[in-house]
């Protein structure tokens, strides 16, 4: 069966700092890979998605980046966090057909302090 | 692409009563609506899921119904009960070549004793 791994579950990183989170996927090959953030209590805001190794698209001008060095992994990183990038993060992959649902990862609770 | 609109943003229930929220897309080649149902501090997670070739289908206390003539489909939930307080999002997906999942804006559902 199909397993996604995200990992930290929480972290606290002082503004400036690099950040570096990672999602794993097993199970199945060439998923498309997601990055979303989500606000308290607000809806879930598409950062990334790839389609495939080196195949990723920016959905929202912002200081992070995301990176897909093998085909089941998906990093999201930033050189200088914000503030205002504290929030949920969520990594999902989906089957890529037309009919798929998303599954997510546990999701990384970051705060910059 | 596909837009997908879901209302209302939130929703107040009493125990016992039942919960309606709707959701309308705009891609008539649309044939997956599924719904996820994301609890306080956890992942979002589908909880069902209807094909273009049905009109309506039921899961214990959960229904889900589909207008494709109006585009829209709707999440029920009958008898509500305090566990069912959470934030619910419905699912479409973007026409593009990169078949983009999108979510809806996300109902908070607070169901009170």
């Amino acid at each position: 069966s199909q397993t996604i791994h995200q990992w930290p579950a929480t972290l606290v990183q002082p503004v400036g700092s690099p950040l570096s989170l990672e999602c794993t996927v097993e199970g199945t090959s060439n998923p498309n890979l997601y990055w979303y953030r989500q606000a308290a209590g607000r809806g879930l805001q598409l950062l990334f998605y790839s389609i495939g190794i080196d195949q990723i698209s920016s959905e929202v001008p912002q200081n992070l980046s995301a990176s897909r060095p093998q085909d089941r992994q998906f990093i999201l990183s930033s050189k200088k966090l914000l503030l205002s990038d504290s929030g949920f993060y969520l990594c999902a992959w989906s089957g890529g057909g037309p009919d798929t649902e998303a599954f997510f990862g546990q999701g990384t609770r970051l705060t910059v302090v | 692409g596909e837009n997908v609109e879901q209302h209302p943003s939130t929703l107040s229930v009493q125990e016992g009563d039942s919960a309606v929220i709707k959701c309308t897309y705009s891609d008539s080649a649309s044939n997956y609506f599924p719904w996820y149902k994301q609890e306080l501090g956890k992942r979002p997670q589908l909880i069902i899921d209807i094909r273009s070739n049905v009109g309506e289908k039921k899961d214990q206390r959960i229904a889900v119904t589909l207008n494709k003539t109006a585009k829209h489909f709707s999440l029920h939930i009958t008898e509500t009960q305090p566990e069912d307080s959470a934030v619910y999002f419905c699912q479409g997906m973007t026409t593009d070549s990169w078949g983009k999942l999108q979510f809806g804006a996300g109902t908070q559902v607070v169901v009170t004793p």
